[in-house]
Order: structure tokens, then C-alpha cells, then sequence
């Protein structure tokens, strides 16, 4: 079975913090991605991935940033962190076709203060 | 730009009874359309995935089909159980290798 594994279920931050949110697979699939999903606005992508150190800007990269320098892991930052990025993240990945399902984490609860 | 859209938004049901969930998008040229379960606080669980040459995919309880030319999806959950209840969303992937989710359908099965 493919495993995503997001760091951190719950976090709670102070505005203006730089916060990391870690996601690692272990099916060595090519592409990653970072959404955010708000009641009412549905899942957005903010980042996503097709292969080590690459990244592309998703529909809304604005306020974060994402660092991927192995193939397993995928990081996405705040890099000051604002109430506005209160939001449930969600971290998937898969294989670098069009024809593989997605496999999501089990989501990162983010709170800022 | 690809939309996708999800009807109803929530639905309500007692247990036992058969269901059908839509999806409908815009354009049909997509590569596969997936299937998804959320539970409250949890990511998503992919439950089928259709490849665009594929009319359905079963497994279990569950049914998808897929008709491209009219840019429908749905669902059919057969004998509904309370541990149905969640939210249901379908995903696209469609040109530019974007993936694109409708919003969802609540379902609540009632015991």
C-alpha cells in the first residue's frame, strides 16, 4: 500500500512565524502536490512537482514556498506565516503518468494565532 | 478551463437504500477520472480510478462510470451503510496535466 505521511496533524503558529510542513512517500513516485482545502472553497493547489528539485506554482503560491531535494519528500513553507493560512493542508503523490491513482497524507490541521 | 462540478452538495438517506452520486466537467479531454472518500479531518481515500478508454470500475459496493462525451461521472454505492457517510469527491485529469476536484457531496446514511 502507498503511505504519504504528513509530519504534523495538528500545528499551531504565531503570524509572522516560518513554518515548514513535511510530507515523505514511500512508492518513489515522480509527482508530488500541496493543496489546501477551506469549507466552501474546496481543495486548491498551491505547489506542485514532477521530479526532484523541480516545482511548479499551482493556483495559489502566493505567501508559500515548497523544496523538494529527494525524490521521497516534499516540503512546503510559509515563510511568514498569516491568519489567512489557517487551513487544513493536504500533501499527495503519484506516479509520473497519467493513468495512476492519487494517494493523499492524512492532512495538516495548520492554525495561526 | 477545466470545471467540475458535484450534485447535489449533500444528501441524506436511510441505510440499505442504493445511491448515485454525480460528477459532471467540462471538457472531455481527460486522461482518467478518480474517485475519492473524505472523512471529517482526514485526507482524502482514493476509492476508484477510470482510465478515459474505461466505462466503469467496480469495487466492492461501489460502481463508477464514466461517459466522456457527455462529461459525466457517477458513482453508485449499492446497500448503503452508515459507515458511508462521509464526503465523496471526484477529481479529473484533464490537459496540461491538471488535476481538477469538484466540490464534493456530503452523504449521510441514517441507520
Amino acid at each position: 500500500d502507498v503511505k504519504v505521511t504528513q509530519s504534523s496533524r495538528y500545528l499551531v503558529k504565531r503570524t509572522g512565524e516560518k513554518v515548514f510542513l513535511e510530507c515523505v512517500q514511500d512508492m518513489d513516485h515522480e509527482n508530488m502536490f500541496w493543496y489546501r482545502q477551506d469549507p466552501g472553497l474546496g481543495l486548491r493547489l498551491i505547489y506542485f512537482s514532477y521530479d526532484v528539485k523541480m516545482k511548479e506554482k499551482g493556483d495559489i503560491p502566493e505567501g508559500y514556498s515548497v523544496s523538494r531535494e529527494k525524490k521521497e519528500r516534499f516540503s512546503l513553507i510559509l515563510e511568514s506565516a498569516s491568519t489567512n493560512q489557517t487551513s487544513m493542508y493536504l500533501c499527495a503523490s503519484t506516479r509520473g503518468n497519467n493513468n495512476s491513482p492519487l494517494h493523499f497524507g492524512n492532512g495538516t490541521r495548520l492554525t495561526v494565532t | 478551463k477545466q470545471e467540475v462540478t458535484q450534485i447535489p452538495a449533500a444528501l441524506s438517506v436511510p441505510e440499505g437504500e442504493n445511491l448515485v452520486l454525480n460528477c459532471s466537467f467540462t471538457d472531455s479531454a481527460i486522461y482518467n477520472l478518480q474517485w475519492f472518500r473524505q472523512d471529517p479531518g482526514k485526507g482524502l481515500t482514493s476509492l476508484l480510478l477510470i482510465q478515459s478508454s474505461q466505462r466503469e470500475q467496480t469495487s466492492g459496493r461501489l460502481n463508477a462510470s464514466l461517459d466522456k462525451s457527455s462529461g459525466r461521472s457517477t458513482l453508485y454505492i449499492a446497500a448503503s451503510q452508515p459507515g458511508d457517510s462521509a464526503t465523496y469527491l471526484c477529481a479529473v485529469w484533464g490537459a496540461g496535466n491538471m488535476l481538477t476536484f469538484g466540490g464534493g457531496t456530503r452523504l449521510m446514511v441514517k441507520p
